[in-house]
């Protein structure tokens, strides 16, 4: 069993669409995240929410929009699709230790090319 | 932030040759992380490590945080060591709190 797995892998898209990457852990954990990693393979936290709290939002163009149904689940949404927007894109999972992140556990990644 | 810096960024490697990775960081840390990404971009974790050394077969680590460093060693290289090698931590204060700060990797091809 895949302990986070997200969906789709791959994605190509033309400028200006609209698309979702969704995210799925079964570990338990009560943090999940979501990190980009560029062409340079820099990877950078976007959001991180816990137990369906948005925790960290970092400086991300609002076109982007997380959801978390539940704790188990974490979606990305995207609007208006850029050409910088192409990279990998990393959920992971983690369980809160009091301020200690605890280790943390990444998906398989997404990677999202716009035309 | 936290930064992260690692070295060396390119590591060439015969088969069978041992290594060491070395990670720093500026700030003190409560989360210490090393991954290995392979060359189908899967990012699996090799050491939870805020403190101390673990081993686990070739591979071991070592953090002394009171120094701000990492150590990942690796001993007698395999062709399916290469991929990059990421060190990542979390701070323990403000802002760093639940946000791992990667660096920008090693990365490590091992020649048969």
């Amino acid at each position: 069993d895949t302990a986070v797995s997200q969906t789709p892998k791959y994605l190509v898209t033309q400028m200006g669409n609209d698309k979702s990457i969704k995210c799925e852990q079964n570990l338990g954990h009560d943090t999940m995240y979501w990190y980009k990693q560029d062409s340079k393979k820099f990877l950078k936290i976007m959001f991180s929410y816990n137990n369906k709290e948005l925790i960290i939002n970092e400086t991300v163009p609002n076109r982007f929009s997380p959801k978390s149904p539940d704790k188990a689940h974490l979606n990305l949404h995207i609007n208006s699709l850029e050409l910088g927007d192409s990279a990998v894109y990393f959920c992971a999972s983690s369980r809160q230790q009091g301020s200690n992140t605890g280790e943390l556990f990444f998906g398989e990644g997404s990677r999202l090319t716009v035309l | 932030g936290i930064q992260v810096e690692q070295s060396p960024p390119d590591l060439i490697l015969q088969e069978g040759a041992n290594s060491t990775l070395r990670c720093n960081f500026s700030d003190s840390v409560n989360n210490l992380q090393w991954f290995h990404q392979n060359p189908w971009g899967q990012l699996i974790n090799l050491f939870y490590i805020p403190s101390g050394t673990k081993q686990n077969g070739r591979l071991s680590a070592t953090t002394v945080a009171t120094e701000r460093y990492s150590l990942l060693y690796i001993s007698s290289s395999q062709t399916t060591d290469s991929g990059v090698y990421f060190c990542a931590v979390s701070g323990n204060r403000g802002s760093t709190l639940g946000r791992l700060y990667f660096g920008r990797g090693t990365q490590l091809t091992v020649w048969p």
